[in-house]
């Protein structure tokens, strides 16, 4: 069974740099055709897609984002990550790791629990 | 503000049946295949709907999707106490070049 599972500190000062992982249990994350990308959720607000990553290594992000995003993946532990560059308080929310079915999918199967992310100094 | 437009809330008594709307545009919705999504606070959401109307397995027929037009909807019957979520949906913008939600919608059941 898939699981996914976010790490990463909740605290992230300005300008900095915010680093998450998820690790993926249950699955290869090199499945071929296999997708994995990042979502996030600013308190009180809705939805928000950061990007995806297909297996190769290939990627697809918000280009509302894209200038201060990366996604990339780690197959020797099984995980995958998320670099957001220059953070400010516009970039507090809950991150979750998920499990698309396309790179331009809007359908996500599996997700983490999510971590909460604070943008603060 | 979201791409997509959903009421912010709806509400209906046990075993009723409810509708929850998710409006767009051209580049979105009417264009493009939708899915839905039921989120809990504190768990993650559930894949509800794909393809506007296609239900995952382990889901039950009590949810179903559809669409017209810039439109789509999710339907609820049989509405239990269970169902009380905040429920999104989600499509692809080809304007945007970008996976886009609507702001979510709070179901209570009464």
């Amino acid at each position: 069974q898939l699981q996914l599972q976010e790490a990463g500190p909740g605290l992230v000062k300005p300008s900095e740099t915010l680093s998450l992982t998820c690790t993926v249990s249950g699955v290869s994350i090199s499945s071929t055709n296999s997708y994995w990308g990042w979502i996030r959720q600013p308190p009180g607000k809705g939805l928000e897609w950061i990007g995806n990553m297909y297996y190769s290594g290939t990627t697809y992000y918000n280009p509302s984002l894209k200038n201060r995003v990366t996604i990339s993946v780690d197959t020797s532990k099984n995980q995958f990550s998320l670099r957001l560059s220059s953070v400010t308080a516009a970039d507090t929310a809950v991150y979750y790791c998920t499990r698309p079915w396309g790179s331009y999918s809007p359908s996500f199967d599996s997700w983490g629990q999510g971590t909460l992310v604070t943008v603060s100094s | 503000q979201s791409v997509l437009t959903q009421p912010p809330s709806v509400s209906a008594a046990p075993g009723q049946k409810v509708t929850i709307s998710c409006s767009g545009s051209s580049s979105n919705i009417e264009n493009n295949y939708v899915s839905w999504y039921q989120h809990l606070p504190g768990t993650a959401p559930k894949l509800l709907i794909y393809d506007i109307d296609k239900r995952p397995s382990g889901i039950p027929d009590r949810f179903s999707g559809s669409k017209s037009g810039t439109s789509a909807t999710l339907g609820i019957t049989g509405l239990q106490t269970g169902d009380e979520a905040d429920y999104y949906c989600g499509t692809w913008d080809s304007s945007l070049s970008a996976v886009v939600f609507g702001g979510g919608t709070k179901l209570t059941v009464l």
